[in-house]
């Protein structure tokens, strides 16, 4: 098993650029992650999927649009990128909403937006 | 404003010393706190995790504190080696929705030197 996988793993972008991170889990989790992580502030959602077909807002959703078409795809989108969305990108899995579940993560994807 | 307050920022010990990093938290709707380990250039992986109904959880060298009416909960790594040197993140969990929502710590790099 992959696990989580993340494509790509680097990319730079010009102001105004769009872009889409693909994460991709085969494990047939039902909810997955996106989060973003910054120097000194650990990591924080953008938005999650509790299942196929939806999504949902977290703490940091601005500049940030997702999609979920398949269980096993979640997708995350920047639709015109600025220089405050540079940050290393996780998505991550997980098989329940229970106390217990754990979030499996993936190997993230640097971003640049020069 | 940060949910779950981490500290220290950096730790470096000598080999089989005992790194104590610790967390404080707010909000009483936490109900599960992991700590992850992450390894550069990798995403975070589940170390350990703690219930408020337990004042302390052993796993081998890693052991979680808590305090449930202080709000604070802590990792102590018994005979540190320099294979634990990473970045440390407590996290707090609670159900927000339809979904776990993890707030996470800002983060504790630790170096061990042999």
């Amino acid at each position: 098993n992959a696990g989580v996988t993340q494509t790509p793993k680097f990319r730079v972008l010009k102001t105004g650029q769009s872009m889409t991170l693909l994460c991709a889990q085969d494990m047939n989790h039902e909810y997955m992650y996106w989060y973003r992580q910054d120097p000194g502030m650990g990591l924080r959602l953008i938005h999650y999927s509790v299942g196929e077909g939806t999504t949902a807002k977290g703490e940091v959703p601005d500049g940030y649009n997702v999609s979920r078409l398949k269980k096993q795809n979640f997708l995350l989108g920047l639709e015109s990128a600025a220089p405050s969305q540079t940050s290393v990108y996780f998505c991550a899995s997980s098989y329940s909403r229970l106390a217990g579940s754990e979030q499996y993560f993936g190997p993230g994807t640097r971003l640049t937006v020069t | 404003q940060q949910q779950v307050k981490q500290s220290p920022q950096s730790l470096i010990v000598q080999k089989g010393g005992i790194p104590i990093i610790n967390c404080a938290y707010e909000n009483t709707a936490f109900d599960y706190f992991p700590w992850y380990q992450q390894f550069p250039g990798k995403g975070p992986a589940l170390l350990i995790a703690i219930r408020p109904d337990v004042s302390e959880k052993k796993e081998g060298r890693f052991t979680i504190s808590f305090n449930k009416s202080a709000k604070q909960f802590s990792l102590h790594i018994m005979d540190s080696q320099p294979g634990d040197s990473a970045t440390y993140f407590c996290a707090a969990s609670k159900l927000t929705g339809s979904a776990r929502q993890l707030t996470f710590g800002s983060g504790t790099q630790l170096t061990v030197l042999p």
